[in-house]
């Protein structure tokens, strides 16, 4: 079982360019989560889907959008980057209220 | 909104000290805190969590507590070893949502 993976591990954009950051998992797990990481900040959520066909808002959602593509796959969109976004992204999943399995992260620059 | 206080930031103990680590968090709604242990430029993990019906949970020389009524909630780690070095966070949440403090850096010196 590989878990959770991202892709891509890096990645360099120009301000104003778009991108997804793709996201599976192999768990069977219903829920699933894009948090950012910054110095100091601790992990921050996003957006969230507590299952196949939902998705709702997190702390910090302006900027990004998302689809649950199915129950193996959450993918997250930064339709117009921005120096603010500059940000190690992480995504998770885990069954209703349980303990959350992280993937290894996208480490993102937006110039 | 919801909010989660991690204390302190930065840690700094003596290897085979104690290290304690608090939290306090804002929404009562919340039944489920987990800890996770992050160390350098890996991913977050899971090292012992807690729900809102136990007061105390113990692993090996880890252990929490839980105050529902003053809604903290802390990491005991007992004789560290320098393997324990790594940032802590921990969360509060229920349903899933979970909100993350900002973090604590621990130094175990040799």
């Amino acid at each position: 079982n590989a878990g959770v993976t991202q892709t891509p591990k890096f990645q360099v954009l120009k301000t104003g360019q778009s991108m997804t950051l793709q996201c599976a998992q192999d768990m069977n797990h219903n829920s699933m989560y894009w948090y950012r990481q910054d110095p100091g900040m601790g992990l921050r959520l996003i957006y969230y889907s507590a299952s196949e066909g939902t998705t709702d808002k997190g702390e910090v959602p302006n900027g990004y959008n998302v689809s649950r593509l199915n129950k193996r796959e959450f993918s997250l969109r930064l339709e117009s980057a921005a120096p603010s976004q500059t940000s190690v992204y992480f995504c998770a999943s885990s069954q209703i209220g349980d303990e959350q399995f992280f993937g290894p992260g996208t480490r993102l620059t937006v110039l | 909104g919801e909010n989660v206080e991690q204390h302190p930031s930065t840690l700094s103990v003596q290897e085979g000290d104690s290290a304690v680590i608090k939290c306090t968090y804002s929404d009562s709604a919340s039944n489920y805190f987990p800890w996770y242990k992050q160390e350098l430029g890996k991913r977050p993990q899971l090292i012992i969590d807690i729900r809102s019906n136990v007061g105390e949970k113990k692993d090996q020389r880890i252990a929490v507590t839980l105050n529902k009524t003053a809604k903290h909630f802390s990491l005991h780690i007992t004789e560290t070893q320098p393997e324990d070095s790594a940032v802590y966070f921990c969360a509060a949440g229920f349903t899933g949502k979970l909100i993350f403090g900002q973090g604590t850096t621990l130094q175990v010196k040799p």
